[in-house]
């Protein structure tokens, strides 16, 4: 069975500071993997995605990613963040076999101090 | 277009109650997954559904139930509740127009409190 582990649950940097969240994923095939962010009381928005092809992914509000199949690990970061990057985010990898089903990691809390 | 849209946002019941929870998918997406949030278990995916049948299961006890409708809204119910069902559940829905794993778009959940 497929599962992510996110090393880190806690997370603080300062603002302008570069950041790099961890992920790891345990999947038998080529993985299709995300990096959702959640703030506190809303749903999860998806920041950038890897089906294949390139193994740095860009994302929206700056972020990027790298799948490193040697590693199996897909990281997020972002050069410069930014007082409101603060949040919680999540590694997830896709199911095989059909259908949209996810496998989450347990999150990292993202603290940015001002 | 508009999002998701979960009703309620919030909920209360008490246990041995039963609860159902709506979603509004995205217009013109057929797949609807519904996840679990606590604090102690995370994310935990429930079930999903694409044109009113369920196409993936999660490892919930049989209390757990959805469906879909021909609109694709979807519905889950929870009966017989019991505390520890206290959680956030979220709906992602997604237009499937690529088979599999395609983008799931998230609502901003429901919040049901067990007492």
């Amino acid at each position: 069975a497929q599962s992510v582990t996110q090393p880190d649950i806690h997370i603080t940097v300062s603002e302008g500071a570069s950041l790099e969240l961890r992920c790891n994923y345990s999947y038998g095939a080529t993985p299709y993997l995300f990096w959702y962010v959640q703030s506190p009381g809303q749903g999860l928005q998806l920041l950038l995605k890897y089906f294949s092809g390139d193994t740095l992914v860009q994302g929206i509000k700056g972020f990027e990613a790298e799948f490193k199949r040697s590693q199996s690990s897909f990281n997020l970061r972002k050069p410069s963040v930014h007082w409101s990057d603060a949040a919680e985010y999540f590694c997830a990898v896709g199911a095989a076999g059909g259908g949209n089903k996810l496998t989450f990691g347990t999150g990292t809390q993202l603290k940015v101090e001002l | 277009k508009a999002g998701v849209t979960q009703t309620p946002r919030y909920l209360i019941k008490t246990r041995g109650q039963q609860v159902t929870l709506s979603c509004s998918p995205i217009s013109g997406h057929r797949s609807v997954s519904w996840y679990q949030q606590t604090p102690g278990q995370g994310l935990q995916f429930l079930f999903e559904y694409f044109s009113e049948t369920q196409r993936n299961k999660g490892n919930f006890p049989g209390r757990f139930s959805g469906r879909q409708f021909s609109n694709s809204r979807s519905e889950m119910n929870v009966s017989t509740l019991e505390l520890g069902d206290s959680a956030l559940y979220l709906c992602a829905s997604s237009d499937a127009s690529g088979g599999n794993n395609n983008e799931q778009f998230f609502g901003p959940g429901t919040r049901l409190t067990v007492l």
